[in-house]
């Protein structure tokens, strides 16, 4: 089956930038998109079709693509940006399926 | 406003069926560009999608659990139903409603929209 791997954690100071990698074969045919989760709370959609920003999320959050990777960067960390990541995409064009990266927890140091 | 609410049993036996309910306000379970989809998240793990359902009553399943899932809607009461059959202690999870962005009929984006999730325990 289709699988997109992140890496488990990722830590920072606040202030530097984060970079949270999802790497996946169909990722050059197909979007992806990363959601942002906080202890007890469901997930949050910060980046939509590889690099589009949804209204209220700041501008700190971006998105880009290369290949079979893509990047979510988190540029002057807070401490507030301490949570779970999990990208998303189809496992395939023109499916309906739907899979889940296996999360990346950002530490801010 | 956008909504989701899960509602169900926090509590099932081993090879019980479990079934869930998402009511949903702020949109149109008929709205073409829109479906719902359910996602689980064991304790500590990842998320799980599940299964979608279209505004054309289109069905997606996830592949591993296909045999055990069945969704569906009723448009009028703006609800979304999940049953899973033969529940076992794996199946522990938080289970989640979402609104899935659909590009065109029946191929889903992303969820734009979370309920707040149920947790479901498998227990004896």
């Amino acid at each position: 089956s289709y699988e997109l791997t992140q890496p488990p954690s990722v830590s920072v100071s606040p202030g530097q930038t984060a970079r949270i990698t999802c790497s996946g074969d169909a990722l050059p045919k197909q979007y992806a998109y990363w959601y942002q989760q906080k202890p007890g709370q469901a997930p949050v959609l910060v980046i939509y079709k590889d690099s589009e920003r949804p209204s209220g999320i700041p501008e700190r959050f971006s998105g880009s693509s290369s290949g079979t990777t893509v990047t979510l960067t988190i540029s002057g960390v807070q401490a507030e940006d301490e949570a779970d990541y999990y990208c998303q995409s189809a496992d395939s064009s023109g499916t309906s399926h739907v899979v889940f990266g296996g999360g990346t927890k950002l530490t801010v140091l | 406003q956008v909504t989701l609410k899960e509602s169900g049993p926090v509590l099932v036996k081993p090879t019980e069926t479990l079934t869930l309910t998402c009511t949903v306000s702020g949109f149109s379970l008929s709205n073409a560009r829109m479906g719902v989809s359910w996602i689980r998240q064991p304790p500590g793990k990842a998320l799980e999608w599940l299964a979608h359902i279209f505004s054309n009553d289109e069905k997606s399943y996830s592949t591993s659990l296909k045999s055990r899932l069945t969704i569906s809607k009723d448009t009028s009461k703006s609800q979304v139903v999940l049953t899973m059959t033969n529940m076992d202690p794996v199946d522990t999870a938080t289970y989640y409603c979402a609104r899935v962005i659909v590009v065109v009929t029946a191929i889903p984006e992303y969820f734009d929209y979370w309920g707040q999730g149920t947790l479901v325990t498998v227990s004896s």
